[in-house]
């Protein structure tokens, strides 16, 4: 079982839509986790981290739910300009390292 | 944007001849990756800096070598490289290492061998 699973999608929503991706996670362990977005051939970028209580940046929602070991990224209100994939990243409690999922590719239609 | 340099950006080589990869950084951070991008596999480790000459390796470390003789520069080499290298590889830094500390990527470096 890989250490961080996310469904590959594709995704296609239409603009204004509310989406969500879930993204699971297999070690108990793992202390802390983020959102990355990947535009296509570009490098990832930080979208944003999640903390236990959940947090929201504007358009974006991320929650984490430790006894079911998944966390999500809830986008409302979908632009066309946030077509991308999206990597959740977990981070083991000791280990050195950020463990990636595959990516949720996203497509927002006009 | 965090300054990092990622050189070449693109290179195609044959397999068996050595390939070096440079990352550069103007953040003065204290940690810097190497990270390679295979589809199906989303990103792995290769190796990591923590300091001047301090690396330690990553998941997918064999048949590759990497030095840092300054804190902004970071080298990943292929000593030979082989078909399967053939991929996308990314550089990263942080400032601290710590689980609350995200990483910054560089740019990307698209590496074919044939």
């Amino acid at each position: 079982r890989k250490e961080v699973e996310q469904d590959p999608g594709p995704f296609n929503v239409p603009e204004g839509a509310t989406v969500a991706f879930n993204c699971t996670y297999s070690n108990s362990a793992s202390q802390s986790f983020f959102w990355y977005r990947q535009d296509c051939r570009k490098e990832p970028k930080l979208l944003m981290s999640v903390y236990s209580s959940g947090n929201e940046d504007g358009r974006f929602t991320a929650q984490l739910n430790r006894a079911s070991q998944y966390i999500s990224l809830l986008i409302r209100d979908s632009k066309l300009s946030d077509s991308a994939t999206y990597l959740c990243v977990v981070v083991i409690q000791g280990a050195q390292k950020l463990v990636f999922g595959q990516g949720t590719r996203l497509t927002i239609n006009p | 944007d965090a300054g990092i340099t990622q050189s070449p950006r693109h290179k195609v080589t044959e397999t068996g001849t050595p390939v070096t990869l440079r990352c550069h950084q103007t953040e003065n951070h204290r940690y810097m990756y190497w990270y390679r991008q295979d589809p199906g596999h989303g990103l792995r480790l290769i190796h990591y800096s923590y300091g001047v000459k301090d690396t330690d390796k990553g998941e997918v470390s064999d048949g590759y070598s990497v030095s840092r003789s300054k804190t902004e520069d970071f080298l990943l080499t292929l000593e030979s490289a082989t078909s399967s290298q053939t991929s996308v590889y990314f550089c990263a830094i942080s400032e601290i290492q710590g689980p609350y500390q995200p990483q910054h990527f560089g740019d990307g470096t698209r590496l074919s061998i044939l």
